[in-house]
């Protein structure tokens, strides 16, 4: 129990689909992170969100749309999704982004296969 | 530009020690972190570096030199479960932490 639960763990959806993922943490933390993992590449930092606003969007692709409702839960909307979208996304939150020893915490992330 | 390169993969033998060396080039740096990663589940915190030296956390110790944009990770009486990946990160500035592509480390018997 990382104190970040991400569902589903597993997602298959078509190139034509609509479909979320969904982020809540449990630690009281003040920013929210979406992360993507592709096998044998570095983290890639998608998304922040800081007390429910965004400071970071590292140029991805519109097909994707976070959504943050409240400090404690973050969304991934997906559509028309690429097979190259295909990868591990992980959620994370810290307590306080703009400090230097700010610490990330991930959830176990969701497998998503686009076919 | 930014990057971080590290060893893709080492291997070492349980009860021995191993070093995972990580070099960076960042814009900024306000820190340094180690994660370690077991195959289908979260990263999660080993150790942080914000000052030249040696931080020692039981088994595990994290060395950092600002000035030389390096920093490595020693894992001493190797045990099985310590296979896995291990991803050393910078804090470049702003929100951005930035990782490098991880070193899978297998422990034999």
């Amino acid at each position: 129990e990382t104190g970040v639960t991400q569902t589903p763990r597993h997602l298959v959806m078509g190139m034509t689909n609509k479909k979320s993922l969904k982020c809540e943490q449990h630690l009281g933390h003040n920013a929210m992170y979406w992360y993507k993992q592709s096998a044998k590449k570095p983290l890639e930092l998608m998304f922040v969100y800081s007390l429910e606003e965004r400071v970071e969007n590292n140029s991805v692709p519109s097909r994707f749309s976070p959504e943050c409702p409240n400090s404690s839960h973050l969304f991934l909307h997906l559509h028309t999704l690429q097979p190259e979208d295909s990868a591990l996304y992980l959620c994370a939150s810290s307590q306080d982004p703009a400090s230097a020893g700010n610490t990330i915490y991930f959830g176990e992330g969701s497998w998503l296969t686009v076919v | 530009g930014q990057n971080i390169d590290q060893p893709t993969e080492m291997t070492a033998t349980e009860g021995a020690i191993v070093q995972i060396n990580c070099t960076y080039q960042t814009s900024g740096f306000n820190g340094l972190f180690w994660y370690q990663q077991h195959a289908g589940e979260a990263p999660t915190f080993l150790s942080y570096n914000v000052l030249d030296g040696l931080e020692e956390k039981g088994r595990f110790s994290s060395f950092l030199s600002r000035s030389k944009g390096y920093s490595y990770l020693l894992l001493k009486e190797l045990q099985m479960k310590d296979s896995a990946s291990y991803l050393c990160a910078v804090r470049s500035g702003g929100f951005k932490t930035i990782f490098g592509a991880g070193t899978r480390l297998f422990v034999k018997a």
